[in-house]
């Protein structure tokens, strides 16, 4: 069965630096998203992107964060300057083009800002 | 705005006892209603889907509109069933091709041997 892939599993950086989290979506999929989730907290939708561009963003998703899909097959959200608060496990998920059927998560990326 | 409501953090149950998890939502629209499965600390799993009435690992769940519900039941409850259930609703965002999910706040299924 196809998989979403998330690298790396665990990051580690410190605050103020720059992080960028890697996904490869199922490869006929064409609606991409993030989600995070901070420990013990709710799984929140950050962005969702389509047609090479974000189509909905949440009020979590400030400047600092962003998206792209640089070469066909990645899709990667990047924080400009890490901040604590945005240690959380951060989950790539992407959709064909009928929603019925759900979304595939990918496993995560547990993402520890210190 | 959409809204999921799971009012249980913490559900337990011995093996072989009846499971129901509750999901309450709120969204104006016509909703498209998920539960996702999280065993521990793996992926979300799409358990069920309510377009399809579906029944997967012997668990269904039936949206029903008048109450606002879509609460996840199994009659006999496995050991293998223990994991993080999450009910989430899917409406159409502002932008095109949205369809962003909401998720409610999950909850511990504990399946007692």
């Amino acid at each position: 069965e196809p998989e979403v892939t998330q690298t790396p599993s665990h990051q580690v950086t410190q605050m103020g630096q720059e992080v960028i989290l890697r996904c490869v979506p199922i490869s006929n999929h064409l609606y991409f998203y993030w989600y995070r989730q901070i420990l013990g907290q709710k799984v929140e939708f950050l962005v969702s992107f389509y047609n090479n561009e974000i189509s909905e963003k949440s009020e979590i998703f400030d400047d600092q964060f962003s998206v792209e899909r640089p070469d066909g097959s990645n899709f990667t959200l990047k924080i400009r300057s890490t901040k604590l608060e945005d240690s959380a496990m951060y989950f790539c998920a992407s959709r064909s083009d009928n929603y019925v059927y759900g979304y595939t998560f990918g496993s995560g990326t547990r993402l520890t800002v210190v | 705005a959409q809204r999921v409501t799971q009012p249980e953090k913490l559900l337990s149950v011995f093996k072989g006892a009846p499971v129901e998890l509750k999901c309450n939502y709120s969204y104006s629209g016509s909703p498209e209603l998920f539960w996702y499965v999280q065993y521990s600390r793996q992926r979300l799993q799409l358990l069920l889907r309510h377009i399809s009435r579906e029944s997967i690992k012997g668990f269904t769940a039936d949206l029903n509109k008048g109450e606002t519900s879509f609460h996840l039941k199994k009659p006999f409850a496995q050991e293998e069933d223990s994991a993080m259930y999450y009910c989430a609703l899917s409406g159409v965002g502002s932008g095109a091709g949205s369809y962003q999910l909401t998720f409610g706040k999950g909850t511990k299924l504990s399946v007692i041997p």
